[in-house]
């Protein structure tokens, strides 16, 4: 089946640092990759997405390539902020999934130190 | 606009009581969702819906039961609850399974079970 897997965390970084976050999946077929980031106490929101191979997306200067070689799709940002801190999910929809369900990794927690 | 709204917060179990999650979008999505998320763990979807009228389980539905009388509606029912079902819920929605269309996920009911 399909499966999501993410770098353990936390991860603890000092202000402007550069940000890197591996997500790696397993999935047939080609399937649409999401990075969805929760702040403390909120719900879910989408940071960026990508449904096909090569394509980048990009939101609130981070960044993420669909890699269907390595079957990657790792979030990176140059230089991180404090408001920054959050939990990360990576995720996925099959492409022969009904109802477009998506599979969650485990999270990432980032924090950011000033 | 109020999204994905979801009531109550917070709520405290016993052991074999029940209650009724809700879970209300005013976006007119077609698509609905259930999920839980436990400690440390990425989110599984619990029930999904694609229509009024028509519901589906997901990876975890044992010892819940959910309804779709209306659009905008799909409350989440715990029959019996058990100390295994303390964990946060979200409910998101989508407005169809196109692949360009996210899913907007409420700000979640902590749910504990003692």
């Amino acid at each position: 089946g399909n499966s999501v897997t993410q770098m353990e965390g936390p991860v603890t970084l000092s202000e402007e640092a550069f940000l890197t976050i591996n997500c790696t999946y397993t999935a047939t077929g080609y399937p649409s990759l999401f990075w969805y980031v929760q702040y403390p106490g909120e719900g879910l929101q989408l940071l960026l997405k990508a449904t096909k191979a090569d394509d980048k997306g990009s939101n609130k200067g981070f960044e993420a390539t669909y890699r269907k070689e390595t079957t990657s799709f790792h979030l990176e940002k140059g230089s991180v902020q404090v408001s920054d801190s959050a939990v990360y999910f990576c995720a996925l929809s099959g492409p022969f999934q009904g109802a477009q369900k998506l599979v969650f990794g485990q999270g990432t927690r980032l924090t950011i130190n000033p | 606009n109020a999204g994905v709204t979801q009531t109550p917060k917070f709520r405290i179990l016993k052991i074999g009581q029940s209650m009724t999650l809700q879970c209300t979008q005013d976006m007119n999505h077609n698509y609905m969702y259930w999920y839980r998320q436990d400690p440390g763990m990425g989110l599984k979807l619990i029930y999904y819906s694609v229509g009024a009228g028509i519901t589906d389980k997901g990876e975890v539905p044992n010892g819940y039961n959910v309804s779709r009388s209306t659009t905008e509606d799909f409350p989440l029912r715990l029959e019996l609850a058990a100390p295994s079902q303390t964990s946060v819920y979200f409910c998101a929605s989508r407005l169809d399974a196109s692949s360009y269309n996210e899913q907007f996920f409420g700000p979640g009911t902590r749910l504990t079970v003692l």
